[in-house]
């Protein structure tokens, strides 16, 4: 079975600090892992995506991730957070196979002018 | 080009209506997915075509719910007998190619609401 945490439901950082969103992951076999963003009233968006080339994944708007296997995480990152990125995060998990996507709780990231 | 696109954008329901939900996919994309996401949760998979074949229903909460895809493009989620549970926003996304790995584009949902 696969499934992902999301380790916060609520994120708050300042402007211009560094954003750390955590996931971790359960699967049976190799994942591939997503992370999508949800603006309000909007549809949701897909920041990077890994699908077991390099471990480190570059998305849009200055988000990267890191899968590690060892840890079964796939934390997102960004080194300095501007207030359009306060939205809510989605880890999502899909599996060899399968046809669709397993979403976490989300987390909602607030940036602090 | 146009996104994906869900309408109405807003539903407001009676307790025991029916509604019907539509979804007009990217042009072209192969697979389509309906999924509904409560207040302050993830969104949960509801099911999958792949053009006019519904391949996994397994998602749906009730046989209340019917999905369809004639012709392989719009899609239409039918929720008969509404009822309060069934207050949520249904997203569709659809996805160019069948491979598991390929991202989704979601449309910005439709949001039920059942008094």
């Amino acid at each position: 079975a696969q499934s992902v945490t999301q380790l916060d439901s609520h994120v708050s950082v300042s402007e211009g600090t560094p954003v750390l969103l955590r996931c971790n992951y359960s699967s049976s076999y190799s994942p591939s892992l997503f992370w999508y963003v949800q603006h309000p009233n909007k549809g949701l968006q897909l920041l990077l995506k890994y699908t077991s080339a390099a471990t480190l994944v570059k998305g849009i708007n200055g988000f990267e991730a890191e899968f590690k296997k060892s840890e079964t995480s796939f934390h997102l990152t960004k080194p300095s957070a501007h207030m359009s990125d306060a939205a809510e995060y989605f880890c999502v998990v899909a599996q060899t196979g399968a046809n669709n996507l397993f979403f976490g709780t989300g987390t909602r990231l607030t940036v602090i002018p | 080009g146009a996104g994906v696109s869900q309408s109405p954008r807003y539903k407001v329901a009676k307790r025991g209506q029916d509604v019907a939900l539509r979804c007009d996919p990217i042009s072209g994309h192969v697979s389509l997915f309906w999924y509904q996401q409560a207040l302050g949760q993830g969104p949960e998979f509801l099911t999958y075509f792949q053009n006019e074949a519904q391949l996994d229903k397994s998602g749906l909460p009730s046989d209340r719910f019917f999905a369809e895809r004639p012709e392989g493009s719009v899609s239409t989620l039918k929720i008969q007998r509404t009822q309060q549970e069934d207050s949520a926003v249904y997203l569709c996304a659809s996805r160019a190619a069948s491979s598991y790995n390929s991202p989704l584009h979601f449309g910005n949902g439709t949001r039920l609401t059942v008094t």
